[in-house]
C-alpha cells in the first residue's frame, strides 16, 4: 500500500471534456509533485507545490491546471487535452524544507487516456 | 545541473544471479542519490537513498548501492536475484537546494527462470 493516493485509477475522456485527478497524503509532507510519464520512459516533473504554493511549473501547457487547497491534496485539472497527453500521471510528495536529501514518495498514478 | 546516466536499459540475469545495475552522476555540488523501482502498472517505489555518511547503502528487498565519489557511480546489486525483481529500476540526484528529481532513462530488469 503507498501512503500517497491518488484517484481515479483510470481516466477515459475526450477532447472536449474536463476533469480532474486528485491526490492524497497524510504523512505531513510540505511539498507536492506532479509528473508525466510516458511508456518506457522516466517521469517528467510538471509542477511543485511547497507549502501549498506553486513554486515550479516546468512550461506545462495551460490545458493542465493544478491546484493545492491544502497541505494534504494536490488536484490537476484537466481541459480540452489532446492524444499525445494519453499518459501515466503520477504524484508525489515529501517532507520539503531547503534541502533536497528528503525522497520523494510516489502514488500508483491515473492512467488517462484521451479519445 | 545535475544529470544521470543508467548504463544499459535492459538487463537480464537468471535467478539466483547477481543482480548490477549501473549508474553514473554528474553534479557541480555534493549529490543526494535515489533509487527507486517501478512494478507493472505502479506508481515509483524507494529502494534506497544516499544523503551523507556511509557510502554503502543498504535498502529494501535486499538490494544495496556504493556510492564512489571518485567515479561518480552509485551501482546498485543484489546478490541473488529472484523473479519478482523483475521491474524496471530508476537512479534519480537531487542536489543543493532544488527540490528537483533528475531521473536516468531506466534499466528494465528481466530475471530469467
Amino acid at each position: 500500500d503507498t501512503e500517497v493516493t491518488q484517484t481515479p485509477k483510470h481516466l477515459v475522456m475526450g477532447m472536449t471534456n474536463k476533469k480532474s485527478l486528485k491526490c492524497e497524503q497524510h504523512m505531513g509532507h510540505r511539498a507536492m509533485y506532479w509528473y508525466k510519464q510516458k511508456a518506457k520512459k522516466p517521469p517528467e516533473l510538471m509542477f511543485v507545490y511547497s507549502y501549498e504554493k506553486l513554486s515550479i511549473n516546468e512550461s506545462v501547457p495551460s490545458r493542465f491546471s493544478p491546484e493545492c487547497p491544502n497541505s494534504s491534496l494536490l488536484n490537476l485539472h484537466l481541459h480540452a487535452l489532446q492524444p499525445e497527453d494519453s499518459a501515466l500521471y503520477l504524484c508525489a510528495s515529501s517532507s520539503g524544507g531547503r534541502l533536497s536529501n528528503q525522497p520523494q514518495h510516489f502514488g500508483d498514478g491515473t492512467r488517462l487516456s484521451i479519445l | 545541473a545535475q544529470s544521470v546516466t543508467q548504463l544499459g536499459s535492459h538487463v537480464s540475469v537468471s535467478e539466483g544471479a547477481l543482480v548490477l545495475l549501473r549508474c553514473n552522476y554528474s553534479s557541480s555540488v555534493p549529490p543526494y542519490l535515489f533509487w527507486y523501482v517501478q512494478y507493472p502498472n505502479q506508481g515509483l517505489q524507494l529502494l534506497l537513498k544516499y544523503t551523507t555518511g556511509a557510502t554503502l547503502v543498504k535498502g529494501i528487498n535486499g538490494f544495496e548501492a556504493e556510492f564512489k565519489k571518485s567515479e561518480t557511480s552509485f551501482h546498485l546489486t543484489k546478490p541473488s536475484a529472484h523473479m519478482s525483481d523483475a521491474a524496471e529500476y530508476f537512479c534519480a540526484v537531487s542536489a543543493g537546494s532544488a527540490r528537483q528529481l533528475t531521473f536516468g532513462s531506466g534499466t528494465q530488469l528481466t530475471v530469467l527462470p
